[in-house]
């Protein structure tokens, strides 16, 4: 049982160049968000979709756009990396959207840098 | 405005010893807690929550107890393990409030 997976592990971009972060799960989970950490500010939320065909903003969209490819497969896309973007994301996903007793599986994380 | 408050940013602790984890928040419409343990290069694992309408609940070594008029929840970890030492986000959530996590501290278990 994979649970969510997360691919690259690791990347290094220059400033402006594009990439997109896979994510996929294979728990059936309706909900599944992309989340950031950055040292002394905690898990920021990116983006989530609650249900499949659905995405909405979350705490810190601006930078990023995403797709909820099917239920399974939920990706982020970096359209033109800053610095400011060197950051680890996470993506998880959660049985039933954003209910406190449906709590979140996250992924290891890809951790990027831009330079 | 930070809805979740994890003041102190570590703590070190005696294996054998209790734990306290602190965690304060501002928004009254939070309706559920969680917290989530991180060990280094991994993602962060759910551990214990708890629904407002409690003010513990308990989970082998875990409890976690919820003091809504302070607006306050900590963990507790009886007896503290070497393996314990993590970091531990404290998160709130709501009908219509999504999940907010606070900063997240490090706690190291001394052997």
């Amino acid at each position: 049982n994979a649970g969510v997976t997360q691919t690259p592990k690791f990347q290094v971009l220059k400033t402006g160049q594009s990439m997109t972060l896979q994510c996929a799960q294979d728990m059936n989970h309706n909900s599944m968000y992309w989340y950031r950490q950055d040292p002394g500010m905690g898990l920021r939320l990116i983006y989530y979709s609650a249900s499949e065909g659905t995405t909405d903003k979350g705490e810190v969209p601006n930078g990023y756009n995403v797709s909820r490819l099917n239920k399974r497969e939920f990706s982020l896309r970096l359209e033109s990396a800053a610095p400011s973007q060197t950051s680890v994301y996470f993506c998880a996903s959660s049985e039933a959207g954003n209910r406190g007793d449906s709590p979140l599986h996250f992924g290891n994380g890809t951790r990027l840098t831009v330079t | 405005d930070q809805q979740v408050k994890q003041n102190s940013p570590s703590l070190s602790v005696q294996e054998g010893r209790i734990s306290i984890l602190n965690c304060d928040y501002t928004n009254s419409m939070f309706d559920y807690f969680l917290w989530y343990k991180k060990y280094p290069a991994e993602g962060p694992t759910f551990l214990i929550s708890i629904s407002s309408i409690k003010d513990k609940n308990e989970d082998g070594r875990f409890t976690v107890f919820l003091n809504k008029s302070a607006k306050h929840l900590s963990l507790h970890i009886v007896p503290s393990q070497p393996g314990d030492s993590a970091v531990y986000f404290c998160a709130g959530t709501g009908a219509n409030s999504k999940l907010t996590f606070g900063k997240g501290i490090t706690l190291s278990v001394r052997p």
